[in-house]
């Protein structure tokens, strides 16, 4: 089964308004903590926001949230108010266990398109 | 933060030859790097680990002898792609976690373009 799934490909969304991008994920293992990186085309990864599985409240960084229900295993990222400067690849990714030496599962990423 | 630097940053070889990618921990000290190769569009897939001093463990699916990785040192990981062929052309990307803190993201380096002709 799939680690990490983003549904998906790509997405439009008018500047100024909010976006919601979807990630739902698969484990096993208690402790566990949720990333979103932007890639844009130049091809750098840049961390956007992070979740812990024990974590009560949801992340929030800026124009940044991100919506972990737990129970149904989702962490979806939410942008408000896009600027053009995120168009660009976003992906989910999962590190399961406590270890931050842990590998990370990606999923297979969103492709944001900001519409002047 | 941390900051991963990667070298070349654009490659370009002929079919045949072998092409050696350099990640370096600029501030910090690496003890494991990831190595990753993204093909356009897709998303990073992970290619082996590296850990200093030690063997790299390599995902499933992965040829060892075809890319090599070495970490002698605790500020340098390389990536040799031997005999690289045109279906090796892609974008690679070494990152490299920090202890402490639970929650740290992996820090990237820019990546490395690679076009075999």
């Amino acid at each position: 089964a799939q680690k990490i799934t983003q549904t998906q490909p790509g997405m439009f969304v008018q500047e100024k308004e909010a976006v919601t991008l979807d990630c739902t994920y698969d484990t096993s293992d208690p402790s566990y903590g949720l990333f979103w990186y932007k890639q844009p085309s130049s091809g750098e990864m840049i961390f956007l926001i992070y979740q812990g599985s024990y974590d009560q409240q949801n992340a929030t960084e800026g124009r940044y949230s991100l919506n972990f229900q737990k129970a149904r295993k989702s962490a979806n990222l939410v942008i408000s108010a896009s600027q053009l400067g995120d168009s660009a690849m976003y992906f989910c990714a999962m590190r399961e266990g406590r270890n931050n030496f842990n590998k990370f599962y990606f999923g297979s990423g969103t492709k944001l398109n900001v519409k002047p | 933060g941390a900051v991963v630097s990667q070298h070349p940053s654009w490659v370009i070889c002929k079919s045949g030859t072998s092409v050696k990618i350099e990640c370096r921990s600029l501030d910090f000290q690496a003890t494991t790097m990831f190595w990753y190769r993204q093909f356009p569009k897709q998303s990073l897939m992970l290619m082996a680990t590296s850990n200093e001093g030690s063997k790299a463990t390599y995902e499933q699916g992965v040829e060892k002898d075809k890319f090599l990785i070495n970490h002698a040192s605790l500020t340098l990981s390389t990536l040799t792609v031997t005999s690289a062929h045109p279906e090796d052309s892609s974008f690679y990307i070494c990152s490299s976690p920090l202890g402490g803190e639970i929650g740290k993201t992996q820090y990237f380096g820019p990546g490395t373009r690679l076009l075999v002709l």
